[in-house]
């Protein structure tokens, strides 16, 4: 597996709380991505970013932010979580856009 | 934006039979195709790709098809063994501009279930 580590791997959390998620890479690769991944959706890209301080929406980013203030970490953070925001959480890294996409180990969170 | 279909969602067969997934995507741009496997509990990892230059590609049991024209590709899979059994998922990216530029959009998934 390439060098990618999600912390935390798994949280409880309540209604209404903030909660931030972090992907540390140790590959150098340029970009990074947030999926969540629900039972009949497949995975879905939150917000990815290709660059130091570059990101861009993807196609659920409502009531999701991210940082990116160095290559190897990309924060993904629920500023006041719900219910439906109860999912896994999959980091995913490439070296560019032509190439493969590698998967982080997942976050499993759960809202209540 | 693109969009990606996969079928069947669930697939049943028994082992030493071949699987076939299909899917079709949206945007004409769209010029590389991931398939991952994702074991229960795992992350999804890359079992084959390709790349919209080529038709077919093929590694060892595994096979990918790919007809541009009519906007799908497939997932070929022999002599199915019970390790096969995991959700598979098709993608499809554009790297050349259009409205998948750089971002991949994952089909809905395939359980493929291999019967000793």
């Amino acid at each position: 597996d390439a060098g990618i580590t999600q912390s935390p791997r798994h949280k409880v959390t309540e209604t209404g709380t903030p909660v931030t998620l972090r992907c540390h890479q140790t590959e150098n690769h340029r970009y990074m991505y947030w999926y969540r991944q629900d039972p009949g959706h497949g995975l879905r890209l939150i917000h990815y970013s290709y660059g130091v301080k570059d990101t861009d929406k993807g196609e659920v980013s409502d009531g999701y932010s991210v940082s990116r203030s160095k290559t190897e970490d990309f924060l993904l953070t629920l500023e006041s979580a719900t219910s439906s925001q109860t999912s896994v959480y999959f980091c995913a890294i490439s070296e560019s856009t032509e190439e493969t996409q590698y998967f982080g180990p997942g976050t499993r969170l759960l809202v209540l | 934006g693109e969009n990606v279909e996969q079928h069947p969602s669930t697939l049943s067969v028994q082992e030493g039979d071949s699987a076939v997934i299909k899917c079709t995507y949206s945007d004409s741009a769209s010029n590389y195709f991931p398939w991952y496997k994702q074991e229960l509990g795992k992350r999804p990892q890359l079992i084959i790709d390709i790349r919209s230059n080529v038709g077919e590609k093929k590694d060892q049991r595994i096979a990918v098809t790919l007809n541009k024209t009519a906007k799908h590709f497939s997932l070929h899979i022999t002599e199915t063994q019970p390790e096969d059994s995991a959700v598979y998922f098709c993608a499809a990216t554009s790297n050349a501009g259009g409205t998948s530029y750089g971002k991949l959009t994952f089909g809905q998934g395939t359980i493929l279930t291999v019967h000793p």
